[in-house]
């Protein structure tokens, strides 16, 4: 049972417009929601986190939006750049869980420049 | 500031043979984890340790052990590998109290 879903493996977008990745989520559970970011032959990079007691978190071109209602969560680049081309991962944690992340399959992004 | 180290970064072995692979975390981190990426299963998680025991562990089978030694290094085992066994291995490490894991590039496993 795939608790953390992604249901767009591959997104194409135009340099410089909005990319928009969401993921869903089961677990009700779940309280701190992250994203990654992997280029290949690298590991996943850190991009921005957001707690279940926040609907929205920012930093510079990125944002997360948390709807838990829905159980659904999604991140905004804006604008896009060629250089953010690459495999993107939502991530969820519950309480108490240590470093035990339950990822989303991912969504490849590809920005045309 | 060194990142999360794992060694070696690819190797390749037969079915039924084991494999060690090691992991030096973030300098000052005393959490490790590890993750296993399959392209079928995503990324999923193995264990995790602090301070020499672990405090989790995922849906694997016994074949797969690890263990965090007294500078927070650690190992990770698979014993009778299969091939369903050939994954990237990933090591995450974290500052206590932190929510945010630090991962490494991964040590890729192919088993033939």
């Amino acid at each position: 049972d795939q608790q953390v879903k992604q249901n767009s493996p591959s997104l194409s977008v135009q340099e410089g417009r909005i990319s928009i990745l969401n993921c869903d989520y089961t677990n009700s559970m779940f309280d701190y929601f992250l994203w990654y970011k992997k280029y290949p032959a690298e590991g996943p990079t850190f991009l921005i986190s957001i707690s279940s007691i926040k609907d929205k978190n920012e930093d510079g071109r990125f944002t997360v939006f948390l709807n838990k209602s829905a159980k659904h969560l999604s991140l905004h680049i804006v604008p896009s750049q060629p250089g953010d081309s690459a495999v993107y991962f939502c991530a969820a944690s519950a309480p108490n869980a240590g470093n035990m992340l339950t990822f989303g399959g991912g969504t490849r992004l590809m920005v045309k420049p | 500031k060194a990142g999360v180290t794992q060694t070696p970064r690819y190797l390749i072995k037969t079915r039924g043979q084991q494999v060690t692979l090691s992991c030096s975390p973030i300098s000052g981190h005393r959490s490790v984890s590890w993750y296993q990426q399959t392209p079928g299963q995503g990324l999923q998680f193995l264990f995790e340790y602090f301070s020499e025991t672990q405090r989790n562990k995922g849906n694997f089978p016994g074949r797969f052990s690890g263990r965090q030694f007294s500078n927070s290094r650690s190992e990770m085992n698979v014993s009778t590998l299969e091939l369903g066994d050939s994954a990237l291995y990933l090591c995450a490490s974290r500052f206590s109290g932190a929510n945010v894991l630090t991962f490494g590039a991964g040590s890729r496993l192919t088993v033939l």
